[in-house]
């Protein structure tokens, strides 16, 4: 069973646009919750991350929206750049001695 | 500092051959893990270690096996390859398991595209 549900799988935004990725999750205990950027022909990097005593933290273009009652969180890239093309994971463990789980990802293309 | 190191980049096997993927990171860190990444399946952790002298499974561990060789090194080995693990590996490493305060960075490896033909 996915405990983290990832959507759209694919998503194409046009340079300058504002490209969302959404995440769902089911289990309460869950209280990390990172992004990862994988560009062609490489590994993961993680991107930003977040807890749920906060509803929302940005870095630069990145933001995590964060909804714990909805169990939802958000990536929103400001201002997409074709250079943002990658495929992005949401993830999420528990507190302590724990795993990451991931969604399946998401390939945006930005296009010029 | 390399980060996260693997060999061989990719490799191409016959069904039931053997075959040990290699890891080493150089960052001290206690925890290593393997992951296949599989299209539309996202990553997927086969083994993990959350400190030297442990290795647990994770959710697809079969028909691999591992071993934490020392703190910078993790294998991966496959006894009898099959067609069905044809897929990019990855391995990382974190400073210790995912949580705490603010969890922890997952450092991934440049990964190791196997075929099983």
């Amino acid at each position: 069973q996915q405990q983290v549900k990832q959507s759209p799988q694919s998503l194409i935004v046009q340079k300058g646009g504002i490209s969302i990725i959404n995440c769902a999750y089911e289990n309460t205990a869950f209280d990390y919750f990172p992004w990862y950027q994988q560009f062609p022909g490489k590994g993961p990097a993680l991107l930003i991350a977040i807890r749920p005593d906060v509803s929302e933290k940005k870095e630069g273009r990145f933001t995590i929206s964060f909804n714990k009652s909805a169990k939802q969180f958000s990536l929103h890239i400001m201002d997409s750049q074709p250079g943002d093309s990658a495929t992005y994971f949401c993830a999420a463990s528990t507190e302590g001695y724990s795993t990451l789980t991931f969604g399946k990802g998401t390939m945006l293309l930005v296009s010029p | 500092n390399a980060g996260v190191t693997q060999t061989p980049k990719f490799q191409v096997l016959k069904t039931g051959q053997s075959m040990t993927l290699q890891c080493a990171q150089d960052m001290n860190h206690n925890s290593m893990y393997w992951y296949r990444q599989d299209p539309g399946m996202g990553l997927r952790l086969i083994y993990y270690s959350a400190s030297e002298g442990t290795t647990d499974k994770g959710e697809v561990p079969n028909g691999y096996n591992v071993s934490r060789l020392n703190k910078r090194e993790f294998s991966l080995r496959l006894e009898s390859a099959a067609p069905s693990q044809t897929s990019v590996y990855f391995c990382a490493s974190s400073e210790r398991l995912a949580g705490g305060q603010m969890g922890d960075t997952q450092y991934f490896g440049p990964g190791t595209r196997l075929t099983v033909l």
